[in-house]
């Protein structure tokens, strides 16, 4: 069974820095492109991150970019979003998701397949 | 970048048809995926690359894709239906996911 279990969100003043992990089971990171996705309060779903199995490539939604860096741990079976510089409005539930290709597209993970929980980041002083 | 839009909010009866629109330029060329999100829960997907349903969707469930519109269309609603909706795309220009802003479905 795949799952997906984010932790490491919490309250953080502006300026600071956390750390999201994902820890994955029932499958390898290896073999799956992986994304971070959030929700702010009452608001839609945003893409934040993805990653690309091998981790050559990595794409960040234009908001968070120079901030957020996506990552992974294979050996580990946990993904990482590092948030650096967080902004009130960063303020979201993080869902870590695993991405998989359609008969459309096979070999671009466009959709989003298995979702996590999420885990609340909250930034405020 | 490229944006999505969808209606905020769609009403309906049980037993009705509801009808969710996600607008985009030239949608039409893209894949679009919508997921349902119940209060409290995570999303997941209900129709994927425009009309194809996951094992556990409803057969209620369809989906159509042309021009600059895509459309979710929930047969014969139930309670349980009711939701946010979101459609999604995958841009290849920028290499980046896109959501609509999502719709809330209320079953009157």
């Amino acid at each position: 069974e795949v799952q997906l279990v984010e932790s490491g969100g919490g309250l953080v003043q502006p300026g600071g820095s956390l750390r999201l992990s994902c820890a994955v089971s029932g499958f390898s990171l290896s073999d799956f492109w992986m994304k971070w996705v959030r929700q702010a309060p009452g608001k839609g779903l945003e893409w934040v991150a993805t990653i690309k199995q091998d981790g050559s490539e990595k794409y960040y939604v234009d908001s968070v970019k120079g901030r957020f860096t996506i990552s992974t741990d294979n050996a580990k079976g946990s993904l990482y979003l590092q948030m650096d510089s967080l902004r009130a409005d960063d303020t979201a539930l993080y869902y870590c998701v695993r991405g998989t290709g359609t008969a459309r597209i096979p070999n671009i993970a466009t959709l989003l397949y298995n979702w996590g929980q999420g885990t609340l980041v909250i930034v405020s002083s | 970048s490229y944006v999505l839009t969808q209606p905020p909010s769609v009403s309906v009866a049980p037993g009705q048809t509801a009808t969710i629109s996600c607008g985009g330029s030239n949608i039409g060329s893209k894949s679009v995926h919508w997921y349902q999100q119940k209060p409290g829960q995570a999303p997941v997907f209900v129709v994927y690359d425009d009309s194809a349903r996951p094992s556990g969707t409803p057969e209620r469930f369809s989906g159509s894709n042309s021009g600059n519109t895509a459309t979710l269309t929930i047969s014969r609603v139930e309670a349980g239906d009711e939701a946010d909706y979101y459609c999604q795309v995958w841009d290849s220009y920028s290499d980046h996911v896109i959501f609509g802003g999502g719709t809330k479905l209320t079953v009157l």
